[in-house]
């Protein structure tokens, strides 16, 4: 597609349930990375796929939460046992290359309740 | 961390008038680039400044970066009511494989 495509767009969830999030970047972009970010705060990150390289996964919070990338296209974060305070926007976001050499191109986000 | 920090955290201002934002980091950078948010959706992004760069221009944006200050500053002319939003800077080096952002400042321009 031409941009960053997430779903769904909205996620209301029982404490407990586990969640599964999807991202689709641009075609043709090997980096791939993703942020929370709660209402009124900055963006978290979360992880980062680059290539075939292992994942940066130093801003998972908990092991409740884990990420893949398959094909080295699409993503899917998984949140387990969801918590009232996962309740979150979740964005991602991809970029040809790593680092900020190229522009990172976002998606509209998945937002996230955890009730 | 190379996460920016902007300054100030929230800006009010009055259509047509101008918007300086601030921007500091602590590590060496290869670039540094300027995002923008309206209200929690996706990121878009404004403008990269190289650390060879002094002065950059897009439009209403001017961005300056003062490598020796580690700051950088974003400065919006002539501002419309569709300026508000909050704005991030994401500065990058060799160092560190994702970016990072700190908490934004937050625009709003009064009509």
């Amino acid at each position: 597609g031409a941009g960053v495509s997430q779903s769904p767009s909205n996620k209301v969830t029982e404490k407990g349930k586990d969640v599964e999030l999807r991202c689709d970047p641009i075609s043709g972009h090997t980096a791939l990375y993703w942020y929370r970010q709660s209402l009124g705060q900055g963006l978290e990150f979360l992880i980062y796929f680059q290539g075939n390289s292992a994942p940066d996964k130093s801003g998972l919070p908990s092991d409740r939460f884990s990420a893949e990338r398959t094909g080295g296209s699409v993503s899917t974060l998984t949140i387990q046992r969801t918590q009232q305070e996962d309740s979150a926007v979740y964005l991602c976001a991809s970029s040809l290359g790593d680092r900020g050499r190229n522009t990172i191109y976002f998606g509209e986000g998945s937002w996230l309740t955890v009730v | 961390s190379q996460q920016g920090e902007e300054d100030p955290q929230a800006l009010s201002i009055q259509e047509g008038e101008n918007a300086t934002m601030n921007c500091s980091y602590k590590t060496s950078i290869n670039n540094l680039q300027w995002y923008r948010q309206n209200s929690g959706r996706g990121l878009v992004h404004l403008i990269l400044i190289r650390s060879n760069e002094r002065e950059k221009h897009s439009g209403r944006l001017r961005v300056t970066l003062d490598t020796s200050k580690k700051s950088s500053s974003l400065l919006i002319t002539a501002s419309r009511a569709a300026d508000t939003a909050s704005y991030f800077c994401a500065p990058t080096n060799t160092g560190r494989r994702a970016l990072t952002f700190g908490s934004g400042t937050r625009l709003q321009v009064q009509p």
